[in-house]
């Protein structure tokens, strides 16, 4: 079975540029969340996808958009970008998606962005 | 607003001894809780969970409980190995949610 992934490893972009960060969910999944990580916090929830389709959204600006595609893979983009979008940005699968309770969701191993 | 608080940052714990972190929560309408252990340069790690329904959940020398009218739980390592050291983070949701609320972590420590 294989596990979430996710590209790139690392990014350098300037402020202002826009970036699209890259997941692959693991398989049987068809739900896809992302989370930011900044530095000596705990991962706060951006947004979700499932079937394709925005399930919900945390305290992000809309210059934070996504896409899910038909393989349930998900990008990340990030528009006109800040100092503070430095994070780690990670991205999570699990099967249940529309709120299903109880889902345990299932973490790739992020993407650092750096914002200078 | 920080519905998930885990408020030590860290924890050292000799090798073989018993870890224990605590979490707390305010939102009363979660039901399902979760561990997460995340190495550096790792994502997390699902490490176990428990329901709403449930005080207990054991898996092998993990076991979290939950008080939910403290609106508390913990989880205890025994015993504690090197390889245990990272940090461990408690989150949190609802059903009919679609996220998780975690909080800020705790980093273990675990001395030989």
């Amino acid at each position: 079975e294989t596990g979430v992934t996710q590209s790139p490893t690392h990014l350098i972009k300037t402020r202002g540029q826009q970036v699209t960060l890259r997941c692959s969910s693991q398989s049987g999944h068809n739900t896809v969340s992302w989370y930011q990580q900044a530095l000596g916090q705990g991962p706060q929830f951006i947004f979700q996808y499932y079937r394709e389709e925005e399930n919900g959204r945390g305290n992000f600006p809309p210059r934070f958009s996504g896409l899910q595609f038909p393989n349930y893979s998900s990008e990340l983009n990030v528009n006109a970008l800040e100092l503070d979008d430095s994070a780690l940005y990670l991205c999570a699968s699990s099967r249940g998606g529309q709120g299903a309770a109880g889902e345990t969701q299932y973490f790739g191993p992020g993407t650092r962005l750096l914002v200078l | 607003d920080q519905q998930v608080k885990q408020n030590s940052p860290s924890l050292s714990v000799q090798e073989g001894r018993i870890s224990i972190l605590n979490c707390d929560y305010t939102n009363s309408m979660f039901d399902y809780f979760l561990w997460y252990k995340k190495y550096p340069a790792e994502g997390p790690t699902f490490l176990i969970s428990i329901s709403s329904i449930k005080d207990k959940n054991e898996d092998g020398r993990f076991t979290v409980f939950l008080n939910k009218s403290a609106k508390h739980l913990s989880l205890h390592i025994v015993p504690s190995q090197p390889g245990d050291s990272a940090v461990y983070f408690c989150a949190a949701s609802t059903s009919g949610d679609y996220k998780l609320s975690f909080g800020a972590g705790t980093t273990v420590t675990v001395r030989a």
